[in-house]
């Protein structure tokens, strides 16, 4: 029979490309974000994260954008790879005592190469 | 440092066994989280401790989980008694505190027959 699950969104590009994954968070006092790599078989990895004051963070080959008017975060990769395949996360910090990180559901990333 | 330890890395167990998973955190961090993924329901959180003590439990499942921090490098995570629908990979996860950035570890990936 046909198996039940989360359908997360997919997002599927070749290699070389730039991929855009978003990300809407729920609570507008939240001050703190971070995006996450989880590779098959592993445990989520930290990729970068971005604080409220900001609007715009780098890394390596990586770019956070945060806009708060419309409680919108995006990560974007330049020159995608195959090693770029996972499933990534973004999270929020709602800066409440008592409160610990609020996941997304995460967004499924497939590079074709 | 080596990172968030887990073990076993992998359990398969019958139903109505008991089984304990193990968690040994970053050294310094203040907070230990632990968390369930399944296919159908993703990346769940369970419990999260601060400083040694439970903050919020409100994901435990029922009152077959159980958790516990006995001291500042050391949890566990109990279920008794064990039944299929536990069957998902349980990471533990520590920082330095319960707004920021989260280390997981590799995760247990659980079976019950």
């Amino acid at each position: 029979g046909e198996s039940v699950g989360l359908h997360l969104p997919t997002l599927s590009v070749q290699e070389g490309d730039n991929s855009i994954i978003n990300c809407a968070y729920s609570n507008s006092a939240s001050d703190y974000f971070i995006w996450y790599k989880q590779e098959s078989g592993k445990g989520p990895q930290f990729i970068i994260d971005i604080r409220s004051n900001m609007d715009k963070r780098q890394g390596q080959r990586v770019t956070v954008l945060l806009n708060k008017t419309v409680k919108h975060l995006s990560l974007q990769i330049a020159a995608t790879q195959p090693g770029d395949s996972a499933v990534y996360f973004c999270a929020e910090s709602p800066n409440q005592a008592g409160t610990a990180l609020i996941f997304g559901k995460g967004t499924t990333l497939s590079v074709s190469s | 440092d080596a990172g968030v330890i887990q073990s076993p890395r992998h359990e398969v167990t019958e139903m109505g066994q008991e089984v304990t998973l193990r968690c040994k955190p970053i050294s310094g961090h203040n907070s230990l989280f632990w968390y369930r993924q399944t296919m159908m329901r993703g990346l769940e959180l369970l419990i999260y401790f601060n400083n040694n003590v439970p903050i919020d439990d409100s994901g435990m499942p029922e009152d077959r989980f159980s958790a516990k921090m006995p001291n500042a490098s050391f949890s566990t995570l109990k279920i008794q008694p064990s039944e299929p629908r536990d069957s998902a990979v349980y990471f533990c996860a520590s920082s330095f505190s319960e707004n920021y950035e989260q280390y997981f570890g590799p995760g247990t990936r659980l079976t019950v027959t």
